[in-house]
């Protein structure tokens, strides 16, 4: 069963960086690219970047560059996401997704993970 | 950047009734455009791919048309099981999603 699992629920001070992992399980880890997205309390959802598994490039868009960084373990089949200089705004429910396709496909994401809860405050 | 919207922000239909939301990009995107279910406390569910395209699994009173900049998502009787929020996905860039629609029954 292709399935993601994410890490727990966090409580940062603005400032600090929060790591959200995300294991993969019962599909071949480096065919595939990951991606991030996130949805703020009683928001849309906002699509962070991206990760090929295999080669481990990533895209991000400018918003989050800088601030982000996405990486993979393909020993534990396990993606990462850190998010640095956190702030109230980045209080947010993070997801791990995967592409319905193998190889560099961007397109739709049908394998999610559950979400990990960042809360960002003082 | 591509902006996506959607129409109507939320709606109240009776069970049994045809859903129709639409959503339209900025420029031409082709078909690159996904539709997502979302139900409260829940992660999204893929339901329509390459605008017309119903994933594994999902019933077929979901559908999805449409190309270039103006795309349909259709229930074609809805269920009590059907309230959530649902986002369309461009592609045809980085991807986007669009700001949801609210579906209650009435």
């Amino acid at each position: 069963q292709e399935q993601l699992v994410q890490s727990g629920a966090e409580v940062k001070k603005p400032g600090a960086s929060v790591k959200v992992s995300c294991k993969a399980s019962g599909f071949t880890f480096t065919s595939y690219q990951m991606y991030w997205v996130r949805q703020a309390p009683g928001q849309g959802l906002e699509w962070m970047g991206m990760i090929n598994l295999s080669v481990g490039s990533t895209t991000y868009i400018q918003k989050f560059q800088g601030r982000v960084t996405m990486t993979r373990d393909t020993s534990t089949s396990t993606v990462y996401m850190e998010l640095g200089s956190l702030r109230s705004e980045d209080t947010a429910v993070y997801y791990c997704a995967r592409g319905r396709r193998s190889g560099n496909y961007v397109g739709a994401f049908n394998i999610w993970g559950p979400g990990t809860m960042v809360t960002v405050s003082s | 950047d591509i902006q996506m919207t959607q129409s109507p922000s939320s709606l109240s239909a009776s069970v049994g009734d045809r859903v129709t939301i639409t959503c339209q990009a900025s420029q031409d995107i082709a078909k690159y455009l996904n539709w997502y279910q979302q139900k409260p406390g829940k992660a999204p569910k893929l339901l329509i791919y390459d605008t017309s395209n119903l994933e594994t699994g999902v019933p077929s009173r979901f559908s999805g048309s449409g190309s270039g900049t103006d795309f349909t998502f259709t229930i074609r009787s809805l269920q009590p099981e059907d309230v959530a929020t649902y986002y369309c996905q461009q592609y045809h860039d980085l991807p986007q999603f669009g700001p949801g629609t609210k579906v209650e029954i009435k």
